[in-house]
C-alpha cells in the first residue's frame, strides 16, 4: 500500500517556466489537497478537492493551478515559475469523516532561480 | 497572520527534561489535531482531540485541548533524542473538512 506518492522529489526550475507536480493516492480518500511549507509558516493550503470533478482554493491559491479529473489523482501545476515558489509542496489525502488523519506525502522541494 | 500560533517556535533541551508547546487561536475548532515531522518526510499524525477540556496520553507525551476549543498543549515528559522534530498542530472548522495548520514548533533534544 504506497499511500500518497508525489513526483518528482526534486526539482529547479527557472524562473517563467511550467511544470506540473504530480500526487497519487491509492486510499480511495475523497478529500485530497496541496500545502506549500515555508520556514517558520507551517503548511499553507494551495488548493484542495473534496472529490473527482471538484477543486477550490485554499489561503495561497495565485499562480497555482489543480484538476481532480479521478480519486487518485490530483496535479498541481505552476502556470509561470516566481522566485516566491521556491517551497517544499506536500499533497495529502484524507477520509471523509471528521477523525480521519491526514496521510501526507515525502513532498516536493522546489527552486525557482 | 496565522489563526493558530505555536510557541515556542524552537525549543533546544537536555535529553531527560519536560517542555511544553502550545498552540493558541482565536477561532473555535471542531476538533485539533497534532502531527510530527521528520526531516525530508511528510508530518505523521500523533492525536487528534475533539472534545473541550479532553486530555489524551501517548506514552510520554500528553495532548490537552481547551475547554473553548480555542487552544491545545502537548507536553513531553522526560525527552529523549528521538522525540527531536518539528511539532504542528492542525485545526478543523465546522465548515470544511480542511485543516489550517500552526507555523510549527522545531525541538532538539541533545544526548
Amino acid at each position: 500500500n504506497a499511500g500518497v506518492t508525489q513526483t518528482p522529489k526534486f526539482q529547479v526550475l527557472k524562473t517563467g517556466q511550467s511544470m506540473t507536480l504530480q500526487c497519487a493516492q491509492d486510499m480511495n480518500h475523497e478529500y485530497m489537497s496541496w500545502y506549500r511549507q515555508d520556514p517558520g509558516m507551517g503548511l499553507r493550503l494551495i488548493h484542495y478537492s473534496v472529490g473527482a470533478g471538484i477543486t477550490d482554493q485554499g489561503e495561497v491559491p495565485n499562480g497555482y493551478n489543480v484538476s481532480r479529473s479521478t480519486t487518485e489523482d490530483f496535479p498541481l501545476r505552476l502556470l509561470s515559475a516566481a522566485p516566491s515558489q521556491t517551497s517544499v509542496y506536500f499533497c495529502a489525502s484524507k477520509g471523509s469523516t471528521t477523525r480521519t488523519e491526514a496521510f501526507f506525502g515525502q513532498g516536493t522541494r522546489l527552486t525557482v532561480v | 497572520t496565522q489563526l493558530l500560533e505555536q510557541s515556542p517556535q524552537f525549543l533546544s533541551i537536555q535529553e531527560g527534561e519536560n517542555l511544553t508547546v502550545y498552540c493558541n487561536s482565536s477561532s473555535v475548532f471542531s476538533s485539533l489535531q497534532w502531527y510530527r515531522q521528520e526531516p525530508g518526510e511528510g508530518p505523521v499524525l500523533l492525536v487528534t482531540v475533539v472534545t473541550g477540556g479532553e486530555v489524551k496520553k501517548l506514552k510520554r507525551l500528553t495532548f490537552q485541548f481547551g475547554d473553548a476549543r480555542k487552544d491545545s498543549s502537548l507536553h513531553i515528559t522526560a525527552a529523549q533524542p528521538g522525540d527531536t522534530g518539528l511539532y504542528l498542530c492542525a485545526g478543523r472548522h465546522n465548515a470544511g473538512n480542511m485543516l489550517t495548520f500552526g507555523g510549527g514548533t522545531r525541538l532538539m533534544v541533545k544526548p
